[in-house]
């Protein structure tokens, strides 16, 4: 099975704050990479399909980057509503992998 | 829009059995294949099972294999998961998801708000 790791676990950030989140596959996964938002109690929230393809109705201060094994989420910009979970998710082979996740907080 | 609603979690003693069902609507059900995807208790993300459109191709992820079958009635826009044999580690809350439209699927773009399954003893 194909791993992501995601990093960093956690991080705390300032409203206003450019933050990225780096997920790496154990092996080339094309741009076969989804990321979502997860608040607590909620479902997960698609933002970013095939690497860096923003879904629609998604802040364009999201975006991501990356193709075969690294890749990047970046918040240009944090917003009080951004502090959330954040995970990858790797589509190109079965059975399909979620990161561990990144927690972002607020400083 | 798109709709999905999950129902039949509740608790259950290990070796034990749930039938879980994602009532969908707001697409054409019947060309989408769907997913099952839990998340354990302050724990991330984990797929579980996939079925094609068709109902011909299901994948299942290796924790699962063999004790769980996934099911879907596109007369009736549901898609089901037997739990059989249960295990304390099965407990999580259960999301049923649809991935966004073309071939290959490359994401999922519509979730339910999940059921939660607690195996307990």
């Amino acid at each position: 099975a194909i791993q992501l790791t995601q990093s960093p676990s956690s991080l705390s950030a300032s409203v206003g704050d450019r933050v990225t989140i780096t997920c790496r596959a154990s092996q080339g996964i094309s741009s076969a990479l989804a990321w979502y938002q997860q608040k607590p109690g909620k479902s997960p929230k698609l933002l970013i399909y095939d690497a860096s393809s923003l879904e629609t109705g998604v802040p364009s201060r999201f975006s991501g980057s990356g193709s075969g094994t690294d890749f990047t989420l970046t918040i240009s910009s944090l917003q009080p509503e951004d502090f959330a979970t954040y995970y990858c998710q790797q589509f190109n082979n079965y059975p399909i992998t979620f990161g561990g996740g990144t927690k972002v907080e607020i400083k | 829009q798109v709709q999905l609603g999950e129902s039949g979690g509740g608790v259950v003693q290990p070796g034990g059995s749930l039938r879980l069902s994602c009532a969908a609507s707001g697409f054409t059900f019947s060309l989408y294949g769907m997913y099952w995807v839990r998340q354990a208790p302050g724990k991330g993300l984990e797929w579980v099972a996939y079925i094609q459109f068709d109902g011909y191709i299901k994948q299942y992820a290796d924790s699962v294999k063999g004790r769980f079958t996934i099911s879907r009635d596109n007369s009736l826009n549901t898609v089901s998961l037997q739990m059989n044999s249960l295990r304390l580690e099965d407990t999580a809350v259960y999301y049923c998801a649809k991935p966004t439209p073309g071939a290959p699927p490359k994401s999922l773009d519509s979730w339910g708000q999940g059921t939660l399954v607690t195996v307990y003893s």
